[in-house]
């Protein structure tokens, strides 16, 4: 079945770093990704997403682009702020109704 | 852009009651939800599928005599925690899909605590 592995946090970072969170994933089919946030104590946002091979989704500076010949789809940042200490979660969903395959997260924290 | 509410986003109840849980698209119809559960830092799994006009679809170990699922309109999808225990606190999610992408909307999110 599907599955999304990504990095082990928690991470943290200045102000300003440069982020990397990687993110493999195994599927039969041709998934879409997306990379989804969770600030404290709230619910999922979407941040970006791809729907097919060699797609670079971006938003508020964060990229990721679809590698089918790595199955991956890491999310970068260049400088990142302390607004985005958050959980980051890969995931990738069958084209239909179906549900999204979440990886385990990734806590970051940016510190001032 | 797509919004999804929880109602409500929080909730304390004693062990052995019933707690319902409201998930509506607002300003889009979404023939299937999903929902979801987190425990305390850790990934969402699904408990199940919940279609428009039919009964829900359960992920594999999720009772479904104990979370009860209602997907009564193209808006509006329900779930009960029946007989709630201490282990079932925890933040459930649901989320709608849009037909026109691939992309789901998430809920706020409502988190169940049972003493």
């Amino acid at each position: 079945g599907n599955s999304v592995t990504q990095m082990e946090g928690p991470v943290t970072l200045s102000e300003e770093a440069f982020l990397t969170i990687n993110c493999t994933y195994t599927a039969t089919g041709y998934p879409s990704l997306f990379w989804y946030v969770q600030y404290p104590g709230e619910g999922l946002q979407l941040l970006l997403k791809a729907t097919k091979a060699d797609d670079k989704g971006s938003n508020k500076g964060f990229e990721a682009t679809y590698r089918k010949e790595t199955t991956s789809f890491h999310l970068e940042k260049g400088s990142v702020q302390v607004s985005d200490s958050a959980v980051y979660f890969c995931a990738l969903s069958d084209p239909g109704n179906t549900p999204l395959v979440f990886g385990k997260g990734t806590r970051l924290s940016v510190i001032a | 852009g797509a919004v999804v509410s929880q109602h409500p986003s929080w909730v304390i109840c004693k062990s052995g009651t019933s707690v319902k849980i409201e998930c509506r698209s607002l300003d889009f119809q979404a023939t299937t939800m999903f929902w979801y559960r987190q425990f305390p830092k850790q990934s969402l799994m699904l408990m199940a599928t919940s279609n428009e006009g039919s009964k829900a679809t359960y992920e594999q170990g999720v009772e479904k005599d104990k979370f009860l699922i209602n997907h009564a309109s193209l808006t509006l999808s329900t779930l009960t925690v029946t007989s709630a225990h201490p282990e079932d606190s925890s933040f459930y999610i649901c989320s709608a899909h849009l037909l026109q992408g691939y992309e789901q909307y998430f809920g706020p999110g409502t988190r169940l605590t049972v003493t």
